[in-house]
């Protein structure tokens, strides 16, 4: 089993539409739950983070985690063609400099 | 914010050859580097750390002689994929963190460099 679980989609929604992102993962250690954004045969680059459970809200993006079901989730509202990318879920535990990313989910905003 | 470049962005080369890839830090100094593959619709799986000044720390499974990991200064690391082979053609992207210790997600990532090995 693999330490974070993410549905590589693809996922293909309409402009304007919410989207909903979400990972799974099996280790209780993870203390910092990121979400990265990668653009084609580009780095990934940090949307949000969050530490412990709870929300995070940043313009159109919330980031969601639940600890006591290790799920985490992002939303995306009022989707633009430019939120078209591949998204990263990534963890890490307290103290640790290593991240574990999930697998990506390809996101397609239609206009 | 923190700028990592990579160099070259894409490469080309014949089975057997040895292939230098560069990640430099422009605006900051990267105690720390790390070292990426991602194979196409595949996460990005951690190759190795290294500190600058030492020697690199190699995740289980990758073979430390043919991923050669030099970190010689406080913004440039370098990866050389030696003896290449078409199974090394992956996606390498780096990324450097400006401080010893900090938070594993204060590391900021290279373009990446595409390799394809012939």
């Amino acid at each position: 089993q693999k330490e974070v679980e993410q549905d590589p989609g693809p996922l293909s929604v309409p402009e304007g539409a919410i989207v909903s992102l979400n990972c799974t993962y099996s280790n209780s250690a993870f203390q910092y739950f990121m979400w990265y954004r990668q653009y084609s045969r580009k780095g990934p680059e940090l949307l949000m983070y969050t530490y412990s459970s709870g929300n995070k809200e940043d313009g159109r993006f919330t980031a969601q985690v639940d600890k006591s079901s290790k799920y985490i989730s992002l939303f995306i509202r009022d989707s633009q063609p430019s939120d078209s990318a591949t998204y990263l879920c990534a963890m890490s535990a307290e103290g640790a400099q290593k991240l574990v990313f999930g697998q990506g989910t390809r996101l397609t905003i239609n206009p | 914010g923190a700028v990592v470049s990579q160099h070259p962005s894409r490469v080309i080369c014949k089975s057997g050859t040895s292939v230098k890839i560069e990640c430099r830090s422009l605006d900051f100094q990267a105690t720390t580097m790390f070292w990426y593959r991602q194979f196409p619709k595949q996460s990005l799986m951690l190759m190795a750390t290294s500190n600058e000044g030492s020697k690199a720390t190699y995740e289980q499974g990758v073979e430390k002689d043919k991923f050669l990991i030099n970190h010689a200064s406080l913004t440039l690391s370098t990866l050389t994929v030696t003896s290449a082979h078409p199974e090394d053609s992956s996606f390498y992207i780096c990324s450097a963190k400006g401080t010893s210790g900090g938070k594993a997600h204060e590391q900021f990532f290279g373009p990446g460099t595409r390799l394809t090995v012939l």
